[in-house]
């Protein structure tokens, strides 16, 4: 099953209000990302927090972790039409019955749409 | 700098045929995954690789083999293709994982959209 699980599915705000989209995930990682992926094209890479990190900040993206709640949360401040798109979290965690290494898994997205 | 380059871009196959998706980076990086998205279920790691010569399952892996015997290389097969596997493929590459002093970002390729008849 899929690490991490996003929060809302769908997002609807305003240009310039605030949006914030939280992630679940089950077991223990060692990052955790967050990607965006504008309507048919690839992701692109956000902001990565580490598993010691609690918060982390990236022009107007703001990035929360609270291990002891398997939780993260993506703000962006002051919104802008722009940012419309699906945002994913991807947890690093070890990969037990892989190759020996990290695997990366994808949630299933917040689609955030940003009104003019 | 080109990033990463799937090839094809889209595909039509009928049941039961073959093919084989290509993916190709420029950056010299270590890892290379292959996803696959469907509608409301977010992308599902299929296969993986550490590094030239090695593979390793994901989280669905049935159904689709890979091989990765050029560093830059990572190719995605079906063998025999059936409808549940029509979706949009996406190759990755990243040159860590994030677990020591790489940034762990992964580049994707443009997807690679597969219909199955």
């Amino acid at each position: 099953s899929q690490q991490g699980e996003e929060d809302p599915q769908a997002l609807s705000i305003q240009e310039g209000e605030n949006a914030t989209m939280n992630c679940s995930y089950k077991t223990s990682i060692n990052n955790l990302q967050w990607y965006r992926q504008n309507s048919g094209r690839g992701l692109v890479h956000l902001i990565l927090i580490r598993s010691n990190e609690r918060e982390k900040h990236s022009g107007r993206l703001r990035v929360t972790l609270d291990t002891s709640k398997k939780s993260s949360s993506l703000l962006i401040t002051a919104s802008r039409a722009a940012d419309t798109a699906s945002y994913f979290c991807a947890t690093v965690s070890w990969a037990y019955s892989g190759a020996g290494s990290y695997q990366l898994t994808f949630g299933k997205g917040t689609k955030l749409s940003v009104i003019p | 700098n080109a990033g990463v380059t799937q090839t094809p871009k889209f595909r039509v196959l009928k049941t039961g045929q073959s093919m084989t998706l290509l993916c190709a980076q420029d950056m010299n990086h270590e890892y290379m995954y292959w996803y696959r998205q469907d509608p409301g279920m977010g992308l599902r790691l299929i296969h993986y690789s550490v590094g030239e010569g090695t593979t390793a399952k994901g989280e669905v892996p049935d159904g689709y083999n890979v091989s990765r015997l050029k560093k830059q290389n990572f190719l995605l097969g079906l063998e025999s293709a059936a409808p549940s596997q029509t979706s949009v493929y996406f190759c990755a590459s990243s040159y860590g994982q994030g677990t020591s002093d790489s940034t762990g970002e992964l580049f994707f390729g443009e997807g690679s959209r597969l219909t199955v008849l």
